[in-house]
């Protein structure tokens, strides 16, 4: 069965600060790779995602992510954070039928 | 283009009562996943649908609970006989096809009183 950990559940950072929320995953096949975030009181939206091709994978809002096979690995990251990046992130993982999410990061951006 | 829909965005009911959210994907989206949302549990699975059939419901309780996708109209979660416990946010998401990426409504919030 597919499974996703999200290692850190509440981040803290001052603005400008570079963040990394790891992510790893459990599954024997091919996999497709998500990020979302949840702004408080609103829906996922999707910051990126991975499907094949170049394992560094640019999304939206200065976030990237890379995936790391061998590590069963797909961290996201972005160099400098803002205020406006305050919010919950979701990792997220669908090896076959379903899309498994991980509990989430809850990331805290003091101005 | 609309996204993908949910209604009500808010819903109460009082314990013993019925539950239906519904979820309309967004054009050209056959696939359809339904979530549930605690504070501090992040995204359960609970059930993927494609039209007019239920591929995984693996997430889904056993009792009280059931899910649709009819050929027409909006995907439907049902939930019979609300306890406290089933506060939660409920999230759709939609995909036109296995394995792509999938896009989330707003979301229900459920309160059972």
């Amino acid at each position: 069965a597919q499974s996703v950990s999200q290692h850190n559940h509440h981040v803290i950072l001052s603005e400008a600060a570079s963040l990394e929320l790891g992510c790893n995953y459990s599954y024997g096949g091919t996999v497709n790779l998500f990020w979302y975030v949840q702004y408080p009181g609103q829906h996922l939206q999707l910051l990126l995602k991975y499907f094949s091709g170049d394992p560094l994978v640019k999304g939206i809002k200065g976030f990237e992510a890379e995936f790391i096979k061998s590590k069963f690995s797909f961290n996201l990251r972005k160099p400098s954070v803002q205020w406006s990046d305050t919010a919950e992130y979701f990792c997220a993982v669908n090896g076959g039928d379903k899309i498994i999410f991980g509990k989430g990061t809850r990331l805290h951006i003091l101005p | 283009n609309a996204g993908v829909m949910q209604n009500p965005r808010h819903l109460v009911r009082r314990r013993g009562q019925e539950a239906r959210l519904r979820c309309s994907p967004m054009k050209g989206h056959s696939h359809v996943y339904w979530y549930r949302q605690l504070p501090e549990e992040g995204l359960k699975f609970m059930v993927y649908l494609q039209k007019e059939n239920i591929i995984d419901e693996s997430g889904m309780p056993k009792e009280r609970f059931s899910a649709e996708f009819p050929k027409e109209g909006p995907s439907i979660l049902r939930i019979q006989q609300v306890v406290r416990g089933d506060s939660a946010a409920y999230f759709c998401a939609s995909s036109r096809d296995v394995g792509e990426t999938p896009y989330f409504g707003p979301g229900t919030r459920l309160l059972v009183l």
